[in-house]
């Protein structure tokens, strides 16, 4: 089992729909989670952070972290074309995924929102 | 967001040649960076992280001898993919580790360079 699982989709959703991400994880020392959001032959972008069990929002975008059940989500509220693109899951068990814990990555989502 | 840049955006070699790619950090110091690799539809694999003044630290897999990391400054990393071969045809993405107000980190990430070795 990967430490980190993601469909990657493609998920194709029209204009304005509520838009719900997720990713699964083994890795129970896992404590901080992140989404990035990446374009086309671009680096990736962070769109949200979050330390431990809970939500958080930002504008358009709720995380959502549940540690009981190792599972975390991402929900983009009335999504606009401008929002396609591939979305990546992360976590690590430091506060940095620097050695002490490294980022590891979901395979990402492809997103698709139609006009 | 923290600004880091790659160069060159896209490069295309010969089976055999070296190929160097840079890193900067533009707007903070970074005494941490990372190089990442990212094949078509996989997910970003972490290659080695880059600690200024010292030698690299390569994960599980990655050739040391072959995918030379630099970190002479605390703005600039280089990734020197020797004796290329098609296989190692990738995106390479690099990342810069910032401590922001209140103690966490985070990786600002370049815009990654294409390699393509024919």
């Amino acid at each position: 089992q990967k430490e980190v699982e993601q469909d990657p989709g493609p998920l194709s959703v029209p204009e304005g729909a509520i838009v719900s991400l997720n990713c699964t994880y083994s890795n129970s020392a896992f404590q901080y989670f992140m989404w990035y959001r990446q374009y086309s032959r671009k680096g990736p972008e962070l769109l949200m952070y979050t330390y431990s069990s809970g939500n958080k929002e930002d504008g358009r975008f709720t995380a959502q972290v549940d540690k009981s059940s190792k599972y975390i989500s991402l929900f983009i509220r009335d999504s606009q074309p401008s929002d396609s693109a591939t979305y990546l899951c992360a976590m690590s068990a430091s506060n940095y995924g620097g050695s002490q814990g490294n980022l590891i990555f979901g395979k990402g989502t492809k997103l698709s929102v139609k006009p | 967001g923290a600004v880091v840049s790659q160069h060159p955006s896209w490069v295309i070699c010969k089976s055999g040649t070296s190929v160097k790619i840079e890193c900067r950090s533009l707007d903070f110091q970074a005494t941490t960076m990372f190089w990442y690799r990212q094949f078509p539809k996989q997910s970003l694999m972490l290659m080695a992280t880059s600690n200024e003044g010292s030698k690299a630290t390569y994960e599980q897999g990655v050739e040391k001898d072959k995918f030379l990391i630099n970190h002479a400054s605390l703005t600039l990393s280089t990734l020197t993919v020797t004796s290329a071969h098609p296989e190692d045809s990738s995106f390479y993405i690099c990342s810069s580790l910032g401590l922001l107000a209140g103690g966490n980190y985070e990786q600002y990430f370049g815009p990654g360079t294409r390699l393509t070795v024919t």
